[in-house]
């Protein structure tokens, strides 16, 4: 199976700052990558798929980039609202794996 | 505008049943893959297993064959089961949506508002 490591596993940031997360896959997968955030008690939801292509609605401060083994989640200009848990999750094997999650949290 | 709504049982003795539905709201249920995903206590997610409108499933393998997931397309409902919990089935279960955005790739794009199961004696 293909295993997903984040780094780091939290990260504390302040409101306008720029954050980056790491998304590093066992084996190649291409693009095919989703990135996801979830705030406490609410179901995740998808920001980026594809590693880089932004799902409808999502504000433009988050971007992602990489391919092959390695992806970056990046949040430019944090909002309040951006402080949650992050997940990757790679698209197209079985079985679906997620990565364990970035905790980011206000400084 | 799709939306998912779950319900089943929240509070279960060990050895009893596990069994959850979810309802499809708002959108085509034929053509997708639909999946149970879930969450212990403080930790990450855990894909459980899929089924297809037509009833083709694909199940998590390490999570031992342990689960059933039926779904019933004139309700637009499918369904997980799992027979005799423990403590360690304690979690969170949420169905979702598989999008297919290529031929061979897909995320979820929506999600039910989750079901708190707890195993507990």
């Amino acid at each position: 199976d293909i295993q997903l490591t984040q780094s780091p596993p939290f990260l504390s940031a302040s409101v306008g700052d720029k954050v980056s997360i790491t998304c590093r896959a066992s084996q190649a997968i291409g693009t095919y990558l989703a990135w996801y955030q979830q705030k406490p008690g609410t179901a995740p939801k998808v920001l980026l798929y594809g590693a880089s292509k932004l799902e409808t609605g999502v504000p433009s401060r988050f971007s992602g980039s990489g391919s092959g083994t390695e992806f970056t989640l990046t949040i430019t200009s944090l909002q309040p609202e951006d402080f949650a848990t992050y997940y990757c999750q790679q698209l197209n094997t079985y079985p679906v794996i997620f990565g364990q999650g970035t905790r980011l949290e206000i400084k | 505008q799709v939306q998912l709504q779950q319900w089943g049982a929240g509070l279960l003795r060990p050895s009893e049943t596990l069994s959850l539905t979810c309802a499809v709201h708002g959108a085509s249920f034929n053509g997708y893959y639909w999946s149970w995903i879930r969450q212990s206590p403080g930790k990450g997610l855990e894909w459980i297993g899929e089924i297809h409108h037509s009833g083709t499933t694909n199940y998590n393998p390490s999570l031992k064959g342990v689960f059933t997931i039926s779904v019933d397309p004139p309700k637009n409902q499918f369904s997980l089961r799992l027979d005799s919990v423990t403590a360690a089935d304690t979690a969170v279960y949420y169905c979702a949506r598989e999008y297919y955005y290529d031929q061979s790739a897909s995320y979820f794009d929506s999600w039910g508002q989750g079901s708190l199961v707890t195993v507990s004696s």
